[in-house]
């Protein structure tokens, strides 16, 4: 069966400093992989998807950077986090059989971020 | 673009009694429907999905959910809500032009007192 895993589950870092979640995927091959984060009242927002090693796409311009340096490695980076970046960060796959995909996409536990 | 709305933003129900969660979208082309679930504690998921077919679609744990295409509509109902649904309950979207992102609903805590 599959398992996504991501850490750390909390992080308490400093303005300015930087920042590196991972998430990573067991049991299935090239899946679609996505980084979300979670607002209070105001659901997921899709921060970055990726169908391939090395292929990462944006969907909103911000202060973080996504990379996929194995096929089931997903990270989330910022080389400066802003008091903004506070948050829930998901982490999600999906079969990489179709894309564009419209399959059910599997979650992480999440990590929670506070920028201080 | 696409939106999600889900209306109530918090619920509280005894046991026993019957829930709807709204769940409005504004897309009229073809669409991917969800419900997602997460549990205190727990991962966030899925709790039941409409791709086609019969319109009336039934989840896990007792749940269903009804897609009306003429209301861009996809409520989710249960009979008699138990205390251990108390939850947040998201729905989410995809298709039209944004085949590939998951639209998703501000999401709905439910409690339900024991």
């Amino acid at each position: 069966s599959q398992t996504i895993h991501q850490w750390p589950a909390t992080l308490v870092q400093p303005v300015g400093s930087p920042l590196s979640l991972e998430c990573t995927v067991e049991g299935t091959s090239n899946p679609n992989l996505y980084w979300y984060r979670q607002a209070a009242g105001r659901g997921l927002q899709l921060l970055f998807y990726s169908v391939g090693i090395g292929q990462i796409s944006s969907e909103v311009p911000q202060n973080l950077s996504a990379s996929r340096p194995q096929d089931r490695q997903f990270i989330l980076s910022s080389k400066k986090l802003l008091l903004s970046d506070s948050g829930f960060y998901l982490c999600a796959w999906s079969p990489g059989t179709s894309w564009p995909s419209t399959d059910t996409q599997y979650f992480g536990p999440g990590t929670r971020l506070t920028v201080l | 673009a696409q939106s999600v709305s889900q209306h109530n933003h918090h619920v509280i129900l005894s046991e026993a009694a019957s829930l709807e969660l709204g769940c409005n979208y504004s897309y009229g082309g073809t669409v991917n429907l969800f419900w997602y679930v997460q549990y205190p504690g727990q991962h966030l998921q899925l709790l039941l999905k409409y791709f086609s077919g019969d319109p009336l679609v039934k989840g896990i744990k007792g749940f269903e959910a009804e897609f009306i295409k003429s209301k861009f509509s996809f409520n989710l109902r249960k009979p008699s809500v138990q205390w251990s649904d108390t939850a947040e309950y998201f729905c989410a979207v995809n298709g039209g032009d944004s085949n590939y992102q998951l639209i998703w609903g501000a999401g709905t805590k439910l409690i339900i007192k024991p």
